[in-house]
């Protein structure tokens, strides 16, 4: 199985805020990384697919790079809809495997 | 629009057996896979396995592997997740997700989610 490694598991910014969060996976994966982003009590929701592109609806503030082994999502000026937690996901083979997930809150 | 309905939140004893279910409405049942993503409480996202409508072709995490049965009724256009024997580890909640029969799609539009609470 492919292991997908984020850090931080949490951290702490202010609205305005530039974010950026990381992820590992074990073997090379190409570009085959996506990035969610679940609320409390709610269903997970596509931000990024294929590393960089921007799913529809998704806000510009929002991006992805990334290939191989190391992924990068960033957040530009922080807005409070976007305190959450981020996953991580390789979609390169199976079993699909997440992140562990990076909370972000409230400074 | 596109929408997977799960089934509503289950309360079973230890040993019991259960059956959630997804069902589609606005795409093409069979175009998609259907993937099942378990959330136990407080933690994080554990892909358990997908399957194939079209030909039920089924692909499990080995952590899941045998602990539970993944099927579809493509005449109803629903996913259905398995369980013959719950313990209470099984406590959860538990998504399912379709995706693209594009190689290495994502799981690109989710089901509200199901909570499966099992104690004695």
């Amino acid at each position: 199985d492919i292991q997908m490694t984020q850090s931080p598991s949490s951290l702490s910014a202010s609205v305005g805020d530039r974010v950026t969060v990381t992820c590992r996976a074990s073997q090379s994966i190409a570009s085959y990384l996506n990035w969610y982003q679940q609320k409390p009590g709610k269903a997970p929701k596509l931000l990024i697919y294929a590393a960089s592109n921007l799913q529809s609806g998704v806000p510009s503030r929002f991006s992805g790079t990334g290939s191989g082994t190391d992924f990068t999502l960033s957040i530009t000026s922080l807005q409070p809809e976007d305190f959450a937690t981020y996953y991580c996901q390789q979609t390169y083979s199976t079993p699909l495997t997440f992140g562990g997930g990076t909370k972000v809150e409230i400074k | 629009e596109v929408q997977l309905v799960q089934s509503g939140a289950e309360v079973k004893k230890p040993g019991e057996s259960l059956k959630i279910s997804c069902k589609d409405s606005g795409y093409s049942f069979t175009s998609y896979w259907i993937g099942w993503v378990r959330q136990m409480p407080g933690k994080g996202l554990e892909w358990m396995g997908i399957i194939n409508p079209a030909d039920s072709d089924t692909r499990y995490s080995p952590s899941f592997q045998g602990q539970v049965t993944i099927s579809v009724d493509k005449s109803t256009s629903t996913a259905y997740l398995q369980w013959s024997s719950l313990e209470a580890s099984d406590t959860a909640m538990y998504f399912c997700a379709r995706r693209s029969m594009v190689t290495a799609a994502p799981l690109d539009d989710w089901g509200q989610g199901t909570l499966v609470t099992v104690s004695s």
